[in-house]
């Protein structure tokens, strides 16, 4: 099942600050977060897992509430390219196949973030 | 490197006509997986790929739906007899998994626009 990001838009100056919100109605085991431009590939920002272990920008902070399945992306003093839309992907535990483990990305419909000067 | 490449970029079909979407990952990624993308949505999940095998087609919409991978690096998505609502963003995604899932990030082409008229 799709997990539900909000807000659907957030605009913002240049230095303030946003907050975007994941939620599952499944429990959540990781937590990727994406960053898409117009017309380009989604990028990678942050991963976060199940007990508290992240990867990711420095730049950029995200929290994982496992209780409440939800993560939270927080973007601090915004630039005029942190501009995108962010999608949340999550994932269960890992799928095994034929002795092959793997695993795969349910995304939210994303959060479009507009930054001006 | 050079990031995934995809090809076309743009394709226009008309409805019935067969198309071949191409995918070329990141040089020794093992794992390659095919989305989804409607206008304004979050990616969605097609199908799986772990070297050359496809360990995961669940997301195909139909049986007009075909992946390949068959030397474990170039993928190809083939879509029979075109309908209009296969008009969408098909992007590919491949990861290294140097970390096991769920640690390991996807690297997103920028996709291909398909449109059916």
């Amino acid at each position: 099942q799709q997990p539900v990001q909000s807000p659907q838009a957030v605009i913002l100056r240049e230095g303030e600050d946003a907050v975007i919100n994941c939620s599952s109605s499944k429990a959540l085991y990781s937590v990727h977060w994406y960053r898409q431009k117009h017309g380009e590939a989604p990028v990678f920002l942050m991963i976060l897992l199940k007990g508290g272990e992240q990867k990711g920008h420095e730049k950029i902070s995200a929290s994982f509430n496992e209780k409440k399945q939800q993560s939270s992306l927080y973007l601090t003093a915004s630039q005029l390219s942190y501009s995108g839309t962010y999608f949340c992907g999550t994932g269960p535990s890992t799928f095994n196949a034929g002795g092959t483990s793997y695993g795969k990305l349910t995304f939210g419909q994303g959060t479009i973030l507009t930054v001006h000067p | 490197g050079a990031g995934v490449s995809q090809s076309p970029r743009y394709k226009v079909a008309k409805r019935g006509q067969d198309v071949a979407l191409r995918c070329d990952p990141i040089s020794g990624h093992v794992s390659l997986f095919w989305y989804q993308q409607a206008l304004g949505q979050g990616p969605e999940f097609l199908t799986y790929f772990q070297n050359e095998a496809q360990l995961d087609k669940s997301g195909l919409p139909s049986d007009r739906f075909f992946a390949e991978r068959p030397e474990g690096s170039v993928s190809t998505l083939k879509i029979q007899r075109t309908q209009q609502e296969d008009s969408a963003v098909y992007l590919c995604a491949s990861s290294l998994m140097e970390q096991g899932w769920p640690r390991s990030p996807l690297h997103f082409g920028n996709g291909t626009r398909l449109t059916v008229t």
